[in-house]
Order: structure tokens, then C-alpha cells, then sequence
């Protein structure tokens, strides 16, 4: 079972460069979730999606926006990389939002360096 | 303001030796409660969980945590430490503000020497 898949596993940009970050998930999950990982700051989200066709902010959605393509594929971009972007990136899905016995099943995550 | 509170960022133990990892959370209504372990280079994997009944949960490979209210506490234990527990474990809260997306610690790198 893949589970949760991000591609590209590792990525480096210049200053203003734009890319997009793939997601993908085979467990029929409702909704998926892009994090991001600091040192010392733990999981921080940037976007959701509770299910297909919707989308919401998280803790620190300010220079990305996301895109539920399909029940599958959640994809976050970055117009605009800046330095302060420098992280890595983590894609979760769970089989429902609301529901209380759902846990997140992660991504290996996407190291992104920008320069 | 911090909802999930980690205790030490780094807790080193040598092998065979007790485990504990603390989390602490604040909640105005009855949490649910995850902890999370994160090999390098990997993504996070589900430990274990507490939703609703009894408090004493078991997870994983020999890990348990115990949902204290009176506490507010959510500690993670395992009575002996193996080389493959080094890691990075985050505790994380949901239901925070009604909401049922996770709120997570900072993490806390677990070392184990030989």
C-alpha cells in the first residue's frame, strides 16, 4: 500500500521562483492536509481540505495556495519562494476531519531549500 | 497561545532504562489526544490514541500513555528503552476550539545510548 506519496522529495529554488508540491492518497480519504516542519516549532498547518471541492486556511497559509484536484491529489504552491518558505513540507490525509477516530496518515515529506 | 506543550526538547535514556515523554494541553472541552513518532527522513506514524473510554492506552511497539484530566496531562512511557526508539515523538491535541484538526507539540527527540 503507498498510502500517502509527495513528489519531488527534495527541491531547491531561487528567491521568487514558483513550484508546485504533489500530493496524492490511496485510502478514500476525505480530507488531506499540508503541514510544514521547523526546528524546535513542531507541525504547523498551512491549508486543508475537508473533502472534495473544499479548501480552508490554517495556522500559516500567507504565500501558498493549495488545490483539491480530485478526491485524490491535494497540491500546495508557492508563487513567490522566499527564504523564510525554507522547510519541510508534509502532506497528511485522514479518512474524515469530523471524525473523532481519525488519525493523520503522512507523506515522507518534501525538503525545500530557498535561496 | 500554545495549546500543546512538550516538556524538553531532547530526553536522552540508556537502552533498557524507563521512558517518559511528557505532553501537557489546555482545552476548554474534553481533548483527543495522539502521540506521533517520526523516524529521520521519514513522515510521521500514529503511536497511539485517545478518543473517548479507557484512560490507560496501549500503542506500538511497547508504548503506552494515560490520559490524566486532573492533570490535563498525556504522558508517554515505555518501561524499557531499545536503540530503535530513538526518534522524534510529538504529542498532539484535537478538538481544541471545537475543531477536530490536530494542534501539535514542538516534538521531543528521544536518544538512547547503549
Amino acid at each position: 500500500n503507498a498510502g500517502v506519496t509527495q513528489t519531488p522529495k527534495f527541491q531547491v529554488l531561487k528567491t521568487g521562483q514558483s513550484m508546485t508540491l504533489q500530493c496524492a492518497q490511496d485510502m478514500n480519504h476525505n480530507s488531506m492536509y499540508w503541514y510544514r516542519q521547523d526546528p524546535g516549532m513542531g507541525l504547523r498547518l498551512i491549508y486543508y481540505s475537508a473533502s472534495e471541492g473544499t479548501t480552508d486556511k490554517g495556522e500559516v497559509p500567507n504565500g501558498y495556495n493549495v488545490s483539491r484536484l480530485n478526491k485524490r491529489e491535494f497540491s500546495l504552491r508557492l508563487e513567490s519562494a522566499a527564504p523564510s518558505q525554507t522547510s519541510v513540507y508534509f502532506c497528511a490525509s485522514s479518512e474524515d476531519r469530523d471524525r473523532q477516530n481519525s488519525p493523520l496518515h503522512f507523506g515522507n515529506g518534501t525538503r525545500l531549500t530557498v535561496t | 497561545a500554545q495549546s500543546v506543550t512538550q516538556l524538553g526538547s531532547h530526553v536522552s535514556v540508556s537502552e533498557g532504562a524507563l521512558v517518559l515523554l511528557r505532553c501537557n494541553y489546555s482545552s476548554s472541552v474534553p481533548p483527543y489526544l495522539f502521540w506521533y513518532v517520526q523516524y529521520p527522513n521519514q513522515g510521521l506514524q500514529l503511536l497511539l490514541k485517545y478518543t473517548t473510554g479507557a484512560t490507560l492506552v496501549k500503542g506500538i511497539n511497547g508504548f503506552e500513555a494515560e490520559f490524566k484530566k486532573s492533570e490535563t496531562s498525556f504522558h508517554l512511557t515505555k518501561p524499557s528503552a531499545h536503540m530503535s526508539d530513538a526518534a522524534e515523538y510529538f504529542c498532539a491535541v484535537s478538538r481544541i476550539g471545537g475543531s477536530y484538526i490536530p494542534t501539535f507539540g514542538r516534538g521531543t527527540s528521544l536518544i538512547v545510548h547503549p
